[in-house]
């Protein structure tokens, strides 16, 4: 099945520091990832869309010169978590449609548990 | 606007207990899709199931079932003889029409607890 890699799986960062997460497709082509933001026992929050080659579409209320997003290619998108604070400590997670249509399933990676400190 | 309400937030039974966990949702969409998600305690996101809209057949996989019931705008999910394995939170998602690119919109998750 299709299978979405996502690394670091956790990371602990000073304030102040940036922090990159990869997100690999590794059996498919991936011209649209989701970065989504989980709180702690809350529901899954997109923050944007990426798309391969384009800028990516943020959610309402997401800034987007904090969280930089590059898919530059089918197979990788990277979320970067820039001057980061202790309120941006979080569950990050990517994730990819196999298929062109939305009734295909999007696979998840593992996420990465961002703690900064 | 599309929405994903699951009113459970927190279920709790003994092994070997049926559970159901409910998934109501909101759309104007005549053609969308729903999904159920699994999160165990490691995070990461399972795919359980992929509903079509014109599709309203019951679905059993295993204990798993699914009710979907256009008229009820529902979407439910069963558990059969629950196991310790079963722990976990469960996620409803809607996706958003595809000229909206076509991202899930997940409901707010039921956490299911199954004691031994």
């Amino acid at each position: 099945g299709a299978v979405v890699s996502q690394h670091p799986s956790r990371v602990i960062c000073k304030s102040g520091t940036s922090v990159k997460i990869e997100c690999r497709s590794l059996d498919f082509q991936a011209t649209t990832m989701f970065w989504y933001r989980q709180f702690p026992k809350k529901s899954l929050m997109l923050m944007a869309t990426s798309n391969e080659g384009s800028k990516a579409t943020y959610e309402q209320g997401v800034e987007k010169d904090k969280f930089l997003i590059n898919h530059a290619s089918l197979t990788l998108s990277t979320l970067t978590v820039t001057s980061a604070h202790p309120e941006d400590s979080s569950f990050y997670i990517c994730s990819a449609r196999d298929g062109g249509d939305r009734g295909s399933p999007l696979h998840f990676g593992n996420g990465t548990r961002l703690t900064v400190t | 606007a599309q929405k994903v309400t699951q009113a459970q937030t927190e279920i709790s039974v003994v092994e070997k207990e049926d559970v159901t966990l409910d998934c109501v949702y909101e759309t104007r969409d005549t053609t969308y899709y729903l999904f159920w998600y699994k999160q165990p305690p490691s995070g990461e996101l399972v795919f359980l199931i992929r509903r079509n809209s014109f599709d309203e057949q019951n679905e059993i996989s295993g204990r798993y079932s699914w009710n979907f019931q256009k008229s009820t705008s529902s979407f439910n999910f069963t558990i059969t003889a629950s196991q310790v394995v079963d722990s976990a939170v469960y996620f409803c998602a809607l996706s958003e029409p595809y000229n909206q690119g076509g991202k899930l919109i997940f409901g707010q998750g039921t956490e299911l607890s199954v004691k031994p």
